[in-house]
């Protein structure tokens, strides 16, 4: 079935530490990829995207994302995270076979960071 | 600024009344659309509108209407709530270039409880 997939439900990273949230998505296509965070009480904030072009794709705050055609991966990462990196990342991607219409988001992976 | 308003923010009814949220975006764009957020189950669409006059079903319709009358507005409507409506909704907004979706832009989140 197509599918975008956070498998981390929750992820602990010490403050300063590296961090790498995984999303995976099934679509036969290469989709657009994007991924957004969700701090406490707020809406979504656009942190990158990728359409095409270079794979290691800059974002706000300090996040990078680097997409990998053949894992079918558009992994987060950031090299040191700050307490108020605290929040919910969603993965999300617009499939192809949408028309490129349709935003698909994963479930969502929740981080807590420690002092 | 360019945002997407919605109203209320917090908002406890009961069974069977009928309610509307608004939504309104003030950077022209075409598409619109609203999701309703779960826990363990990320943000799933209930209804999108590619432009005004047309709307169309998303993953998670049953109990919902809407309408797009105004570019600008998209209320989400619940003509008779129950109690598994109880959710936190967002409505999004997006440029559409060539039928090609480009990022969303959330509103705050409306949290709805219906008793």
């Amino acid at each position: 079935a197509q599918s975008v997939t956070q498998p981390d439900i929750h992820i602990t990273v010490s403050e300063g530490a590296s961090l790498e949230l995984r999303c995976n998505y099934s679509y036969g296509a290469t989709p657009y990829l994007f991924w957004y965070v969700q701090s406490p009480g707020q809406g979504l904030q656009l942190l990158l995207k990728y359409f095409s072009g270079d794979t290691l794709v800059q974002g706000i705050k300090g996040f990078e994302a680097e997409f990998k055609r053949s894992q079918s991966s558009f992994n987060l990462r950031k090299p040191s995270v700050h307490w108020s990196d605290a929040a919910e990342y969603f993965c999300a991607v617009v499939p192809m076979n949408t028309g490129f219409q349709k935003l698909v988001f994963g479930t969502g992976t929740r981080l807590l960071v420690s002092p | 600024e360019a945002q997407v308003t919605q109203n209320p923010r917090y908002l406890i009814t009961v069974t069977g009344k009928k309610l509307t949220v608004t939504c309104s975006q003030n950077m022209n764009h075409e598409y619109m659309s609203w999701y309703r957020q779960d826990p363990g189950l990320g943000l799933r669409q209930i209804y999108y509108s590619m432009n005004v006059e047309v709307t169309d079903k998303g993953d998670v319709p049953e109990g919902y209407k809407v309408s797009r009358k105004e570019k600008r507005n998209f209320p989400l409507i619940l003509e008779s709530p129950s109690p598994n409506q109880t959710s936190l909704y967002f409505c999004a907004s997006s440029l559409v270039t060539g039928k090609r979706n480009t990022e969303a832009f959330f509103g705050q989140g409306t949290r709805l409880t219906v008793v």
